[in-house]
């Protein structure tokens, strides 16, 4: 059965650090991992989609990589900015059994970042 | 392109009575998933349906919940006799095509959610 540990559950941090949030899962059987941003009261915006045969992915001021043989993702966040606190969600899809298409999600890490 | 609609955003029921939350996939998605997210729990995958079928409803509790796509209007996640315990956020999720089809590239897109208070 497929687990997804995010560390830390929490995490704040001045204006302008940059900042990695850790992502593991259990079983490396994986189509894809996507790590997704959500805001208090709304729903959830992907940022970034790895495919498993991808190594990392960028856009704007945000990385993740992936490395399956391990089980560990992480996103890179630079030059934070207040704009930037939400709650931030890893999320993996196994290889399909059956027709199955579930994302496995994390608990999350939210992020606050101060001004 | 409105994105994935949810309706009610926001729906209060006593003990007993019936939930029906609402879900309106982008245009042109054929593949909807629903999710349940309980207070301080990560989100969990309940059902994948597809146009007027379930494909994979593994995580749907056995009584009480029941989901359809049908051929034409949104998808509805139903829960009878609500409890307490049904209070969480229910998010819908649809896509263009299935992971496989995509060979892994498929992006999900998720609606605002619909979040269930029981009293």
């Amino acid at each position: 059965k497929q687990e997804v540990t995010q560390i830390p559950a929490a995490l704040s941090v001045p204006e302008g650090e940059n900042l990695v949030l850790n992502c593991s899962f259990t079983d490396s059987a994986i189509y894809n991992l996507q790590w997704f941003r959500q805001d208090p009261g709304k729903g959830l915006t992907s940022l970034l989609l790895i495919q498993s045969s991808q190594r990392e992915q960028t856009s704007g001021r945000l990385n993740a990589s992936l490395d399956k043989s391990s089980g560990r993702s992480t996103l890179y966040i630079a030059a934070s900015q207040p704009g930037d606190s939400a709650t931030y969600l890893c999320a993996v899809i196994g290889l399909p059994q059956g027709g199955s298409e579930k994302l496995v999600f994390g608990k999350g890490t939210k992020l606050t970042v101060n001004p | 392109n409105a994105g994935v609609m949810q309706n009610p955003r926001h729906l209060v029921r006593r003990r007993g009575q019936e939930a029906r939350l609402r879900c309106s996939p982008m245009k042109g998605h054929s593949h909807v998933y629903w999710y349940r997210q309980l207070p301080e729990e990560g989100l969990k995958f309940m059902v994948y349906l597809q146009k007027e079928n379930i494909i994979d409803e593994s995580g749907m509790p056995k009584e009480r919940f029941s989901a359809e796509f049908p051929k034409e209007g949104p998808s509805i996640l139903r829960i009878q006799q609500v409890v307490r315990g049904d209070s969480a956020a229910y998010f819908c999720a649809s896509s263009l095509r299935t992971v496989s089809e995509s060979s892994g590239a498929n992006v999900l897109t998720f609606g605002a959610g619909s979040r269930l208070t029981v009293l």
